[in-house]
């Protein structure tokens, strides 16, 4: 299995650009998340997905658009890249939402840079 | 505003000594404790996860406690090696849910 991957590993974009980025895990897992990670803080839900067709809002959603439409694939929209968005975006996945199944894979990260 | 609470922020300690930093939160409406260790330039892996008043975890040298009634967890490292270096984080879910709440971590350094 190659767990939870996320690409691109790096990005720089620049103020009011678009972008997309992609996590996909293999392990069939029901349940997935998108954080962001900045210093000094803990890592913050932005979306998450309880299965396909079916997503809600973290944290701090603002600026960001989710989609499930297969089990394997959530990708993570910006609509209009902002400075504030510079961050590490981590994607996580769990088998289910109880207990221990809601143990989290992280994948690798995204490093994501806004001018 | 559900507030998790790590400390200490950092800690340095020597190979061989044991030490054990504190996860806060509040008690009412919790619904589980998760720990993981974040190694730097890696992704954060899943050490425990309790539910129970009273649950204490055991994986090798690392082991927690869970007190849900007062609001907190400890997690003890006995005898630290260079390789526990890594920041260790809490995340809490309350009620059923599926947010994980995590602190800002405690980052342990050991020194060979």
């Amino acid at each position: 299995n190659a767990g939870v991957t996320q690409t691109p590993k790096f990005q720089v974009l620049k103020t009011g650009q678009s972008m997309t980025l992609q996590c996909a895990q293999d392990m069939n897992h029901e349940y997935m998340s998108w954080y962001r990670q900045d210093p000094g803080m803990g890592l913050r839900l932005i979306h998450y997905s309880v299965g396909a067709g079916i997503t809600d809002q973290g944290e701090v959603p603002n600026g960001y658009n989710v989609s499930r439409s297969t089990t394997e694939d959530f990708p993570l929209r910006l609509l209009s890249a902002a400075p504030s968005q510079t961050s590490v975006y981590f994607c996580a996945s769990s088998y289910g939402t109880s207990g221990s199944s809601y143990e989290q894979y992280f994948g690798p990260g995204t490093r994501l840079t806004v001018t | 505003i559900l507030n998790v609470e790590q400390s200490p922020q950092s800690l340095h300690v020597q190979e061989g000594d044991s030490t054990n930093f504190t996860c806060s939160f509040p008690s009412s409406n919790f619904y589980a404790l998760h720990w993981y260790r974040w190694e730097t330039a890696k992704s954060p892996e899943a050490l425990f996860v309790m539910t129970l008043n009273g649950d204490e975890k055991k994986k090798g040298r690392i082991s927690a406690t869970l007190n849900t009634k007062e609001g907190y967890s400890y997690l003890y490292i006995k005898g630290s090696q260079p390789e526990d270096s890594a920041t260790y984080l809490c995340a809490v879910r309350m009620d059923s849910s599926y947010k994980l709440i995590f602190g800002s971590g405690t980052r342990l350094l050991v020194r060979p």
